[in-house]
């Protein structure tokens, strides 16, 4: 059981080039969720997903899409990268069936650099 | 908007003294509340949680005490060891309704 994985786990990028980073878990859990951390300035939440083929806009959305195909993973795109999107982005899901829905289980991250 | 917040920024403890670390919250109707542990390099860690209609929960070395009526939230790391350096995230939720809210985090330093 490998929880929740990320992939990759650092990436270089220029300005205004894409990428998506890719999450994955085995924990047959329905909600899904990416976040963004910046020094001073905590766990900021992109963008997440409450089932498969649903989406919603999180605290910061902008410059980022997502796409969640199949339950188990869960995709964050950037289609023109900016500096300010610099960032460490971790992935996270939480279970719906029982309570406490709302402990989330981290992946270990993905450290990107837009030059 | 909902916003979770931290007293201090950094703590530093001595080994084998207890570690008390705050949390502040803003939505009174947040009635889940959650912390991580955030080793360097390594995503978020559930430690401890708690729900709206208890003020203490234990665990093992850590307590997390719930205060609603000022709308503050601790967690309290008996004996600290070394291994316990790292940033500490509390979070709130509205549950089954909103996503998480994080606070900036606390920094925990042992001094051995």
């Amino acid at each position: 059981n490998a929880g929740v994985t990320q992939t990759p786990k650092f990436r270089v990028l220029k300005t205004g080039q894409s990428m998506t980073l890719l999450c994955a878990q085995d924990m047959n859990h329905e909600y899904m969720y990416w976040y963004r951390q910046d020094p001073g300035m905590g766990l900021r939440l992109i963008h997440y997903s409450v089932g498969e083929g649903t989406t919603a806009k999180g605290e910061v959305p902008d410059g980022y899409n997502v796409s969640r195909l199949k339950k188990q993973n869960f995709l964050l795109g950037l289609e023109s990268a900016a500096p300010s999107q610099t960032s460490v982005y971790f992935c996270a899901s939480s279970r719906r069936d029982r309570a406490p829905q709302e402990t989330q289980y981290f992946g270990p991250g993905t450290r990107l650099l837009v030059l | 908007g909902e916003s979770v917040g931290l007293h201090l920024p950094t703590l530093s403890v001595q080994e084998g003294d207890n570690s008390i670390i705050n949390c502040a919250y803003s939505n009174s109707a947040s009635d889940y509340f959650i912390w991580y542990k955030q080793e360097s390099g390594k995503g978020p860690q559930f430690i401890i949680d708690i729900r709206s209609n208890m003020d203490k929960r234990q665990g093992q070395r850590v307590t997390v005490l719930l205060n609603k009526t000022v709308k503050h939230l601790s967690l309290q790391i008996a004996a600290t060891q070394p291994g316990d350096s790292a940033v500490y995230f509390c979070a709130d939720a509205v549950s089954g309704n909103t996503p998480l809210v994080f606070g900036k985090g606390t920094r925990l330093s042992v001094i051995a």
